[in-house]
């Protein structure tokens, strides 16, 4: 199962975007990789998922080098209520059709006035 | 719609004791999950269930058990808790197919004394 390498902590301005990167460089070429975040004491939250193509929802995009060592996870405009921990997570192809996700220790992002 | 519940919110246990934690989901999710996350930490899975009457073991099974007779209930049984079962626990659910994005619960913190 691929394994994912994260910053351990990362700042950002409120306004401006925050870039969070994740190398998943063991990636095989069918799992995808996840983004989640929690929020302090939270229930981790969704945020976006792909495979090899860049993403983009309401929350962020997604950015997935051609190579699929690495993402990069784009939140355009953060805000204060950004604040959290981001985790990275590949799917790994042993979860089969279960949904399993592994989560690893993330990165806490802090955003700032 | 009150997504994924769970109950207690807190709780205090004595070594020895036994609890169970409850969870509920109202999407009509066939998969349900169970994590814990100790301080700092990231997640890591303990049970989980693709349907009621299948369950199976994630990471770190060992002290806990689970069952699922309805699509909607996915109990965590704690038998004769430990100061190491000190944590907070997360439940959450997700449809069968698709892009398997996890709806989480707020999570149940509890300690072992």
């Amino acid at each position: 199962d691929a394994k994912t390498t994260q910053p351990p902590s990362m700042d950002c301005a409120e306004g401006r975007a925050a870039n969070l990167p994740c190398n998943h460089s063991t990636i095989s070429g069918n799992e995808y990789v996840y983004w989640y975040r929690q929020i302090h004491s939270q229930g981790p939250q969704y945020i976006i998922h792909g495979l090899k193509n860049n993403e983009t929802n309401e929350m962020a995009s997604l950015i997935i080098t051609e190579d699929r060592k690495s993402s990069t996870l784009i939140l355009p405009h953060a805000t204060l209520r950004d604040t959290a921990v981001y985790y990275c997570i590949v799917r790994p192809e042993s979860s089969g059709n279960t949904g399993k996700l592994i989560f690893g220790q993330g990165t806490t992002l802090q955003v700032k006035p | 719609n009150a997504g994924v519940t769970q109950t207690p919110k807190f709780r205090i246990l004595k070594i020895g004791q036994s609890m169970t934690l409850q969870c509920t989901q109202d999407m009509n999710h066939n998969y349900m999950y169970w994590y814990r996350q100790d301080p700092g930490m990231g997640l890591k899975l303990i049970y989980y269930s693709v349907g009621a009457g299948i369950t199976d073991k994630g990471e770190v099974p060992n002290g806990y058990n689970v069952s699922r007779s309805t699509t909607e209930d996915f109990p965590l049984r704690l038998e004769l808790a430990a100061p190491s079962q000190t944590s907070v626990y997360f439940c959450a659910s997700s449809k069968r197919t698709g892009i398997y994005e996890q709806y989480f619960g707020p999570g149940t913190r509890l300690t072992v004394t």
